[in-house]
Formats: C-alpha cells, sequence, structure tokens
C-alpha cells in the first residue's frame, strides 16, 4: 500500500532564510503528488501539484516541489520565507490511473521566526 | 463561489450521542469524502463517495456511517459519540478520485 513519509514534524526557521520540506513516498509506480498548505484553524489549501511533464512544480507564493522518480521524493523548497509562511503543510500522493485515494503525510509545522 | 461548506463548525457531544456532520459542494464535483485530523496523524479517510449512489469505507471507518444524499451533499453520522472520536473533521471532494482534492473549513468535535 502506497505510504508517505514527512520527515520532519517541525521546522523552525528564521524569516528570509530558505528552507526545504521533505516528503518522500513508498511506490515506484506512477504516482500524482500533491502539497497542501494548512493556516490555523482553517481547511487545507492545494499548493502545487505534479501530474505529469515537468518535474519542477511552482506555486504563485514563491514555493517548489521537484519529483525526484529515482529517490520517490517530492520536496517542498522556498528560498526566502516570509513570517506569513508559518503554517501546517501536507504531503499528499495518489496512484495515478487507479482508483486510489489521495494518502496524506502526517504534517510539517513551519514556524517563521522573526 | 462557496466551494465546500461544512456545517456545524464546532459541537461538543457527550458520550453516547449522536449527530449528523453535513457537507455540501457546489463544483459538481463527482467525488466527495470524509477525513479526521488528529495532532501527529495527518489526514486519515473515513469514508469516500466516489461517485453519487456509491460509498465505500477508508483507513478509518468503525463507528461512522454516510450518506451520499445527492451529487452536492455527503454526511456523516455518528450514531454513539465515543471521546475516541474527539477531532476535527474534513470534508472534500474532488471532479475524479484522480484530481486534487477540494476541503471545507473543518468541524471541531469534542466528545466528553
Amino acid at each position: 500500500a502506497q505510504s508517505v513519509t514527512q520527515l520532519d514534524s517541525q521546522v523552525p526557521v528564521f524569516e528570509e532564510a530558505p528552507v526545504e520540506l521533505r516528503c518522500n513516498y513508498s511506490s515506484s509506480v506512477s504516482v500524482y503528488l500533491f502539497w497542501y498548505v494548512q493556516y490555523p484553524n482553517q481547511g487545507l489549501q492545494l499548493l502545487l501539484k505534479y501530474l505529469s511533464g515537468s518535474t519542477l512544480v511552482e506555486s504563485i507564493n514563491g514555493f517548489e516541489a521537484e519529483f525526484n522518480k529515482s529517490q520517490t521524493s517530492f520536496h517542498l523548497r522556498k528560498p526566502s520565507v516570509h513570517i506569513s509562511d508559518t503554517a501546517e503543510y501536507f504531503c499528499a500522493v495518489k496512484e495515478g490511473g487507479s482508483q486510489g485515494n489521495l494518502i496524506f503525510g502526517k504534517g510539517t509545522k513551519l514556524s517563521v521566526k522573526p | 463561489n462557496a466551494g465546500v461548506t461544512q456545517t456545524p463548525k464546532f459541537q461538543v457531544l457527550k458520550t453516547g450521542q449522536s449527530m449528523t456532520l453535513q457537507c455540501a459542494q457546489d463544483m459538481n464535483h463527482n467525488s466527495m469524502y470524509w477525513y479526521r485530523q488528529d495532532p501527529g496523524m495527518g489526514l486519515r479517510l473515513i469514508y469516500y463517495s466516489a461517485s453519487e449512489g456509491t460509498t465505500d469505507k477508508g483507513e478509518v471507518p468503525n463507528g461512522y456511517n454516510v450518506s451520499r444524499l445527492n451529487k452536492r451533499e455527503f454526511s456523516l453520522r455518528l450514531e454513539s459519540a465515543a471521546p475516541s472520536q474527539t477531532s476535527v473533521y474534513f470534508c472534500a471532494s474532488s471532479v475524479q478520485r484522480n484530481t486534487e482534492a477540494f476541503f471545507g473549513q473543518g468541524t471541531r468535535l469534542t466528545v466528553v
């Protein structure tokens, strides 16, 4: 069965520093990959997704993630974080072309300090 | 656009009470889902409905029932609430099962 591992439960960083949130998944078959963001007391919002094509995907607020098939990873990066990026980030995976459901990682809490 | 709407936003139940969480989406999506979110556990799928008229168990279905009332609405029922069901519940929908899901704002349920 597909599984998702987010290696860090909490990541504290200073404002304007770079950040990487790590995500690995278990299956080597064709997959769709997603990053969701959850701000305090809110629902989850889609941040970016990889379905096919270019392995580097970007969001409108400066995040990017790279699909690495050989390492079964989909790490999320931002070169310079802002206080407003403080949130919990969830990686999710779905096997492409199947009837499976989204499988979520346990989340990484990003805390940006001034 | 409202997207995915959940009611209520907050609820406190006594052990043994029953209640229904309501969810409606206005995006004409085929698939709908109920997840629960617990600290350090991420989101776990309770039930899903791939299309109108069908429902299936997810990872943690025990103690819950669902109804896909029509294409727009997907309700989650707790017949006899237990403290272990204290959680934040999220409803979500997607065009199909293999596309991204859109989430509601959540229902924070406490069972005492």
